[in-house]
């Protein structure tokens, strides 16, 4: 079974400073996609990037950008101009790519990590 | 933009009875999802949906879970007998097929079991 970690329950960040949220995963699959959520106060769940295992290129959507080192198992998250409004809880979370597999569907996620932004 | 819709958004009931949270996923998505997040805890996956079938639970999703399409538009998850446990978040979300399938979530219901 696949798992996912992220090892910092809390960060914080100074409004327009960059920060990064660790990830790292487990799995046997060679094919597969990782995905970053943000679940502001809310609670609603928001699609952040993803990650398709097969492309080295990592994936960069305006302040957000990752950094996927497959060998490592390893997935972050950079956010660059820290904005207020990033405010959340964010989650990893993995998905398998095999259609033969018993988890093709499903998302699993890490336990979340706090993001706090300062002034 | 199309988005997924969850009512109520907030439901309180008492241990033993049952509840049915109502989901109305993106219209041209057929891949259907029911997840549940504890206070403070991940999101955990329970069930996922397609062509009128479940076609993955977890061991969470035990007898007294079911889903249902009733119609062209809903999708519910009932559970039979309610217990504290059972109180959460529990989100829905839909997918397209394919291999490009992200899961849109929708606002989640709060449920409270007293």
């Amino acid at each position: 079974a696949q798992t996912v970690t992220q090892s910092q329950p809390e960060m914080s960040v100074q409004e327009a400073e960059t920060v990064t949220l660790s990830c790292t995963y487990d799995t046997s699959e060679s094919d597969y996609y990782l995905f970053w959520y943000k679940q502001p106060p809310s609670r609603q769940m928001i699609l952040v990037i993803r990650q398709e295992a097969y492309k080295q290129q990592n994936a960069t959507e305006n302040r957000f950008s990752v950094n996927f080192q497959k060998a490592a198992k390893s997935f972050s998250l950079k956010i660059s101009d820290s904005q207020l409004g990033d405010a959340a809880m964010y989650f990893c979370a993995y998905r398998s790519a095999n259609a033969g597999g018993t988890s093709y569907g499903k998302l699993t996620f890490g336990q979340g990590t706090i993001l706090t932004v300062h002034p | 933009e199309p988005e997924v819709t969850q009512t109520p958004s907030h439901q309180v009931t008492q241990m033993g009875q049952e509840v049915i949270l109502r989901c109305v996923p993106i219209s041209n998505h057929l891949y259907f999802y029911w997840y549940r997040q504890i206070l403070g805890q991940k999101v955990e996956f329970l069930v996922s949906f397609y062509n009128n079938e479940i076609s993955e639970k977890s061991e969470i999703f035990d007898d007294q879970f079911s889903v249902e399409r009733p119609d062209g538009s809903n999708f519910t998850l009932k559970i039979r007998s309610t217990k504290l446990e059972d109180s959460a978040m529990y989100f829905c979300a839909s997918s397209r097929v394919g291999p490009n399938r992200e899961q849109y979530f929708g606002p989640g219901t709060r449920l409270t079991v007293t």
